[in-house]
């Protein structure tokens, strides 16, 4: 099993709608949660960053994180042509020289 | 503004060449890393630094080589031992702190001529 799932995509979605991006993990001691979005041919750009299980919200994004599933999301409301990219979760345990674990990122597409 | 510049853009490699992706913070992080992003591997870490004068290997070194000389600069040197280069390569970088997100560059597309 791989330490961090996340499909692919394509995910195609109509403007205004609410999206839902997800990742699965396997590794309980993760603690830090974090969502970075790319736009194609740039370097991703954080959106969200939690710890621990819970609820963030910042804007039209919403982050969640259920530990005890080793599952977490991420909600954009009220979507637009601007959220298309590629949407990369990505999480580690919290020590001072442990790595960051990205999935391999979701392609969403905000059809106008 | 603060953030990460790596240049150039864009880098084309011949055959047995080694060549140099450059990489320069002024956040004044103490740990910068080097990514390596093909189409459906998602990011694969080259290598990193905690501190200046000091770099560990990633999971996919062979065939690479950095320094860190200085704070602020943590150049990628792509050798000709690299037989699959090809790729776009992302340098990221971290405060200290508890547990600080990492912050990426604009990458370094490279491909052979």
């Amino acid at each position: 099993q791989k330490e961090v799932e996340q499909d692919p995509g394509p995910l195609s979605v109509p403007e205004g709608a609410i999206v839902s991006l997800n990742c699965t993990y396997s590794n309980s001691a993760f603690q830090y949660f974090m969502w970075y979005r790319q736009y194609s041919r740039k370097g991703p750009e954080l959106l969200m960053y939690t710890y621990s299980s819970g609820n963030k919200e910042d804007g039209r994004f919403t982050a969640q994180v259920d530990k005890s599933s080793k599952y977490i999301s991420l909600f954009i409301r009220d979507s637009q042509p601007s959220d298309s990219a590629t949407y990369l979760c990505a999480m580690n345990e919290g020590n001072r020289d442990d790595k960051i674990i990205f999935g391999k990122g979701t392609r969403l597409h905000i059809l106008p | 503004d603060g953030g990460i510049t790596q240049s150039p853009k864009y880098l084309f490699r011949k055959e047995g060449q080694n060549v140099t992706l450059s990489c320069e913070q002024n956040l004044n992080h103490d740990a910068m890393y080097w990514y390596r992003q093909d189409p459906g591997q998602g990011l694969r870490l080259i290598y990193y630094s905690q501190i200046v004068n000091d770099f560990q290997k990633g999971d996919i070194a062979e065939g690479y080589s950095v320094s860190r000389e200085k704070k602020e600069s943590f150049p990628l040197t792509v050798t000709s031992a690299q037989k699959n280069p090809t790729a776009f390569y992302l340098c990221a970088s971290r405060g200290q702190g508890i547990n600080q997100p990492q912050h990426f560059g604009d990458g370094t597309r490279l491909s052979i001529l």
